[in-house]
């Protein structure tokens, strides 16, 4: 059971608009701790995607964007595309916890 | 461009030690305010930080592995390693070696893991 809550499959058309949702509670991202996103290509190692809730690394597309609002963090995806079928982790830090810690995971699956 | 390249038995019979080493190349190990990172993802289930540590030597560990876990650095090879004690099937998964970097955006500073290794996967049975 992950201290973020993400919904276990998203799935939309070429060219649709998708999110995800990654819920936390008063320990990690209502603490104001950051939210961080990797996108995993099927049989890959995790990439980052999303930094310090909104920002994107050099070389990740605008398609993408993230946003933060109390205890929850989303991931936007526009313009779908077939190579974005993958998995879409959240990360964050719980003081609970004392640690690292990681969403279970979104698969996303274009239509 | 750095890259990390994990190394290490892929078979551990169960209440052994799991050991693994994350070669790094194109870089320096000992260069730069980075975290060297284990992070494990058990077959078809999510990613589980493991813990890190500086060239320093300095460690951090996931409470809830703090008991099991030892990481440190070897800095005349250019590596750093995990050691795992008393594996059981639980400890079966893919393991990632990842740095942990301080990236920069508009005088604010956010701690993530920017870099990561392929993987090896790690199966603990008798």
């Amino acid at each position: 059971q992950s201290e973020l809550t993400q919904p276990p499959s998203v799935s939309g058309a070429p060219g649709q608009r998708v999110t995800i949702s990654c819920t936390g509670s008063n320990s990690n991202i209502g603490a104001g701790y950051d939210v961080h996103w990797y996108q995993q290509l099927p049989g890959t190692a995790p990439r980052l995607l999303i930094f310090g809730n909104i920002n994107r690394p050099s070389g990740v597309p605008d398609r993408f964007s993230g946003s933060k609002s109390g205890t929850s963090a989303s991931l936007a995806i526009t313009g779908l595309q077939a190579e974005d079928e993958a998995d879409y982790y959240c990360q964050s830090y719980d003081s609970s916890l004392r640690g690292v810690i990681f969403g279970g995971g979104t698969k996303l699956t274009v239509l | 461009q750095l890259q990390l390249q994990e190394s290490g038995s892929g078979l551990v019979k169960p209440s052994q030690t799991l050991s693994l080493t994350c070669a790094v190349s194109g870089g320096s190990l000992s260069s730069g305010a980075y975290s060297w990172n284990w992070i494990r993802q058990p077959p078809g289930k999510g990613l589980e930080w493991i813990g890190y540590v500086y060239h320093s030597g300095g460690t951090y560990y996931n409470p809830s592995l703090k008991s099991r876990v030892t990481t440190s650095v070897d800095r005349s090879n250019n590596q750093f390693s995990l050691k795992l004690t008393s594996a059981t099937a639980a400890d079966t998964a893919v393991y990632y070696c990842a740095r942990g970097a301080l990236l920069s955006v508009t005088g604010t500073t956010y701690n993530t893991f920017d870099i990561w290794g392929q993987g090896t996967m790690v199966t603990v049975s008798s």
